[in-house]
């Protein structure tokens, strides 16, 4: 099956400082990658969709200058929050999407990324 | 715009007993609607999908919905809960023209031995 994977799993950083986290489809290509976010006890909230090659779509009240996208190739996407603060803190959550696959709309998830701000 | 309501946040049954997770969808066109389940510390993992062919869709690990556009409902059912589906549930419905996926609020699944 469709797996995609995401690294570090969990990450503690000092606040003002900068965390990458990377999104890997392993067994295909992806060329479509969407990045969530979900807090405790909440639904998972689409931030940004992310197309090889091209620059990311954010959704509304997403900071691009915050939170950077990066889809350098078709299996890789990264999210990099800059100059991290407490309110940063939360899971976060990437997504791929098979290129050209019939019923496009399947996506598959990564097992997130515990983000803590201090 | 497509949204979509779980009208229960917290669901509890015995082991054993049919399991009913419930789902509203409102949608201007025929959506694709899915069901997601999200283990703790895990990804969310694709149960079933429901495309515009059969209305009942059967998933994994014994579940199924049921596509009824006359209640605008794609509830989850399983005829016998067993303690791993304990978990949080999400139903989703996919934006039209876009690629994006708007999840429900989540319904969590307890189950008693």
């Amino acid at each position: 099956g469709a797996v995609v994977s995401q690294h570090p799993s969990r990450v503690i950083c000092k606040s003002g400082t900068s965390v990458k986290i990377e999104c890997r489809s392993l067994d295909f290509q992806a060329t479509t990658m969407f990045w969530y976010r979900q807090f405790p006890k909440q639904s998972l909230m689409l931030m940004a969709t992310s197309n090889e090659g091209s620059k990311a779509t954010y959704e509304q009240g997403v900071e691009k200058d915050k939170f950077l996208i990066n889809h350098a190739s078709l299996t890789l996407s990264t999210l990099t929050v800059t100059s991290a603060h407490p309110e940063d803190s939360s899971f976060y959550i990437c997504s791929a999407r098979f290129a050209g696959e019939w019923g496009r709309e399947t996506q598959y998830f990564g097992p997130g990324t515990r983000l803590l701000v201090l | 715009a497509q949204s979509v309501t779980q009208l229960d946040s917290h669901v509890s049954v015995s082991e054993g007993t049919p399991v009913l997770l419930r789902c509203n969808y409102s949608s201007s066109y025929s959506p694709s609607l899915f069901w997601y389940v999200q283990h703790p510390n895990k990804g969310l993992q694709l149960l079933l999908k429901y495309t515009s062919a059969a209305t009942l869709v059967k998933g994994i690990n014994g579940f199924e919905a049921e596509f009824k556009k006359s209640e605008t409902s794609f509830h989850l059912t399983k005829p016998s809960a067993h303690m791993s589906d304990a978990a949080e549930y999400f139903c989703v419905v996919s934006a039209l023209n876009t690629d994006k996926l708007i999840f429900g609020t989540g319904t969590r699944l307890q189950v008693f031995p």
